[in-house]
Order: structure tokens, then C-alpha cells, then sequence
């Protein structure tokens, strides 16, 4: 079956420390995988996506993340947060097929302290 | 460059009643999918319009039906509302099929009494 797993609800990290949002995918063929950031009340902002080629990928805001395919594994990564990060953030895979579906997870909120 | 938006921003219906939900692609982008994101859960996939048709469904009812027009933009319709349909809906374009990269609308919520 295909999904996506975010093991963490809720993160709490203080401003200037590092970041990784794990996420885990199940998928039967090639993934297409995205990091998407919520923020209250307002719809999904794509911060980064992977197709093929390099596994390791630059977004928006500072954000990156790494494919391990060993792993099935998309981590969101940042070497310094800031308070403005706090959001609810979705990992997300789709495949290179016809019907535009993406699967997400569950979303893990993140809480920035000062 | 114009983004994807949406309308109305917020809507209470009752149940059994009918919706209709209306959403403009970002300039240059030809296809228009719909999600249901449920309180405190993750965006799940209704279908996707692409050339004025429906080119893909997620698990939902044939009470949820859609439309795309000439112009790319889209309309979500929901018959015989319920209470479980209370969510943000959510409309995203893109270019062409397959899962490329979706640039999402703000969201209308529909709380359904």
C-alpha cells in the first residue's frame, strides 16, 4: 500500500538550533517527493520536491532534505531555525503515472522557542 | 504572475444540503486537483481535472463531483452533505498529469452543521 509516514506529531526547538523532520514513504514504483509548510489557516507551500538525479535537495527558506532509497526516506533538514518556521509541515509522494494523486502524511507541527 | 485562488474563503452548510466550491489555476497551468484536509490530518487526494476531465479519484463518493472549464479553472460540488464532510478543502494546479509540482489555493472551509 502506499503512504507516508511522519513519526513525529510535534517538535520543539529553540531559535538558531538545527532541524530535521523525519518522514518514511511506502510506494510501489519511482517516488516523486515534496515537503510542503502550512501555516494556520492558510494552504500548502511547496518548500522543496525531488524527481531523480541528485539525492540531495535545496528549497526554499534555507530547508533541504535527502533521499535514501535504502531507507525510504525524505528528512527535511535546516541548520539553523527561526522563530518565523514555526508551521505544520507535510511530506508528500506522488509518482511520474497519470493521476496526479500525492499521498500525504499526517504533518508534523513544529514549535520554535526564543 | 497570478496564484492559485479560491471561493468562498469559509462556508457553513447543513446536512443533506449541496456545495459548490470554486477554484482559479495559477497563470500557465492546466490542471486542477482537489483535496480534503480533515482537522489535524493530512491532505487527501479527490481527484484531479486535466482537459476538462477527470484524470484520476481518490477514495471519495460519487457525491463529490468536479468540473473544469475551458479556462482551467475548477468547481468541487458535494451532494447530500455530512457531517464528516467539515474540512478545509483545498485546490492545487499544475502542468499536465502525474503527481509535478502542485501550488496550492488558500483553502475554502466548509463546516457542515
Amino acid at each position: 500500500a502506499q503512504s507516508v509516514t511522519q513519526p513525529d506529531i510535534h517538535i520543539t526547538v529553540s531559535e538558531g538550533a538545527s532541524l530535521e523532520l523525519r518522514c518514511n514513504y511506502s510506494y510501489g514504483a519511482t517516488p516523486y517527493l515534496f515537503w510542503y509548510v502550512q501555516s494556520p489557516g492558510q494552504g500548502l507551500q511547496l518548500l522543496l520536491k525531488y524527481f531523480s538525479g541528485d539525492t540531495l535537495v535545496q528549497g526554499i527558506k534555507g530547508f533541504e532534505a535527502e533521499f535514501k532509497r535504502s531507507q525510504s526516506s525524505f528528512n527535511l533538514r535546516k541548520p539553523s531555525v527561526h522563530w518565523s518556521d514555526a508551521a505544520e509541515y507535510f511530506c508528500a509522494v506522488g509518482g511520474s503515472g497519470n493521476t496526479g494523486k500525492l499521498i500525504f502524511g499526517q504533518g508534523t507541527t513544529l514549535q520554535v522557542k526564543p | 504572475e497570478t496564484g492559485v485562488t479560491q471561493s468562498p474563503t469559509h462556508l457553513i452548510k447543513t446536512r443533506g444540503q449541496q456545495v459548490t466550491l470554486r477554484c482559479s489555476s495559477q497563470s500557465g497551468h492546466n490542471t486542477v486537483s482537489w483535496y480534503q484536509q480533515a482537522l489535524g490530518q493530512g491532505p487527501q487526494f479527490i481527484f484531479q481535472y486535466y482537459r476538462e476531465e477527470e484524470n484520476g479519484r481518490g477514495n471519495f463518493p460519487p457525491r463529490f463531483s468536479g468540473l473544469q472549464f475551458p479556462n482551467y479553472s475548477s468547481e468541487l460540488n458535494v451532494n447530500a452533505l455530512e457531517l464528516d464532510d467539515s474540512a478545509l478543502y483545498l485546490c492545487a494546479s499544475s502542468w499536465g498529469t502525474g503527481a509535478g509540482e502542485q501550488y496550492f489555493g488558500p483553502g475554502t472551509r466548509l463546516t457542515v452543521t
